[in-house]
C-alpha cells in the first residue's frame, strides 16, 4: 500500500512560474526521494534528501525537509513546459534492516503551459 | 550503461494465456523491483529481490502471479491465466544496495492488456 501523499493532486501553471509540490508520510525515514514521470516512459530519479538534511539543490530544483511534521516539499523553479509530467515521492524506512524498498506516494500531475 | 532493459514494451493477449514480462538489470546493481502502475491504484511494488533472493513479495496479487531472478542480470515476471484486470504497465527498476540511501532506476515499462 502507498505510504506518501503528495498534494496537490494536479497542477497547471504558466512557463516561467515556480511550482511546488508537497508530500507527506507516515513512519520515520532514511531518506526521501523524488521522481519525474514524463507521460509513458520510466520515473527518472531527480534528488535525494537524507533524514538529517533540511535541504538541497539541485539545479532548478529545491527540496525541503521536515522530520517533525514528516513531510517534505519540491520547488521547481522558473518552470517549463519541458517540466510537464508527473512527481512523485518515494521513501526509504528507518531501521528497515534488510528491506529497503521505497514507499511511494500517489504522485502529482504538473502542467506547465507555454 | 544502457539501463534497465525490459522486454516486450508492449503485450496484448486474451485472457486466460500465460504472460512472461522480462528484465535486464543495470550491471553491478544487486536490488531489483517489479512494479504494477495503473490510474486506479497508482504504482504498486510486486516484489523486490536482493541479491538475486525475494526479500519482499507481499505485494504480488495472488498465485497467478510469479517472479523469478536465476541470477544477477535476468528477471521474470508471470501471470497465468492472465485476466483483463491484470491489465496495466509493469516497470521494472534496479539499484546498487548499500548501506546509505538506493536509489531506483526504472525500464520503460512493459504496457500489459489483457482482452
Amino acid at each position: 500500500s502507498q505510504q506518501g501523499e503528495e498534494d496537490p493532486q494536479a497542477l497547471s501553471i504558466q512557463e516561467g512560474e515556480n511550482a511546488t509540490m508537497n508530500c507527506s508520510y507516515k513512519t520515520s525515514i532514511n531518506n526521501l526521494q523524488w521522481y519525474r514521470q514524463n507521460s509513458g516512459r520510466g520515473l527518472v530519479h531527480l534528488i535525494l534528501i537524507r533524514s538529517n538534511e533540511r535541504e538541497k539543490h539541485s539545479g532548478r530544483l529545491r527540496v525541503t525537509l521536515d522530520t517533525s511534521k514528516k513531510s517534505s516539499s519540491l520547488l521547481i523553479t522558473a518552470s517549463r513546459a519541458a517540466d510537464t509530467a508527473s512527481y512523485f515521492c518515494a521513501t526509504v524506512r528507518a531501521n528497515a534492516g534488510n528491506n529497503r524498498k521505497l514507499i511511494w506516494g500517489l504522485g502529482t500531475s504538473l502542467a506547465v503551459n507555454p | 550503461d544502457a539501463g534497465v532493459i525490459q522486454s516486450p514494451r508492449h503485450e496484448v493477449t486474451e485472457m486466460g494465456q500465460e504472460v512472461t514480462l522480462r528484465c535486464k538489470p543495470i550491471s553491478g546493481h544487486n536490488s531489483l523491483f517489479w512494479y504494477r502502475q495503473t490510474m486506479m491504484r497508482g504504482l504498486e511494488l510486486l516484489i523486490y529481490f536482493n541479491n538475486n533472493v525475494p526479500i519482499d513479495d507481499s505485494g504480488m496479487p495472488e498465485d497467478r502471479f510469479s517472479a523469478k531472478m536465476p541470477n544477477a542480470s535476468f528477471s521474470t515476471l508471470k501471470i497465468q491465466p492472465s485476466e483483463p484486470r491484470d491489465s496495466a504497465v509493469y516497470f521494472c527498476a534496479s539499484s546498487k544496495y548499500l548501506q546509505g540511501p538506493s536509489v531506483a532506476f526504472f525500464g520503460q515499462g512493459t504496457r500489459l492488456t489483457v482482452v
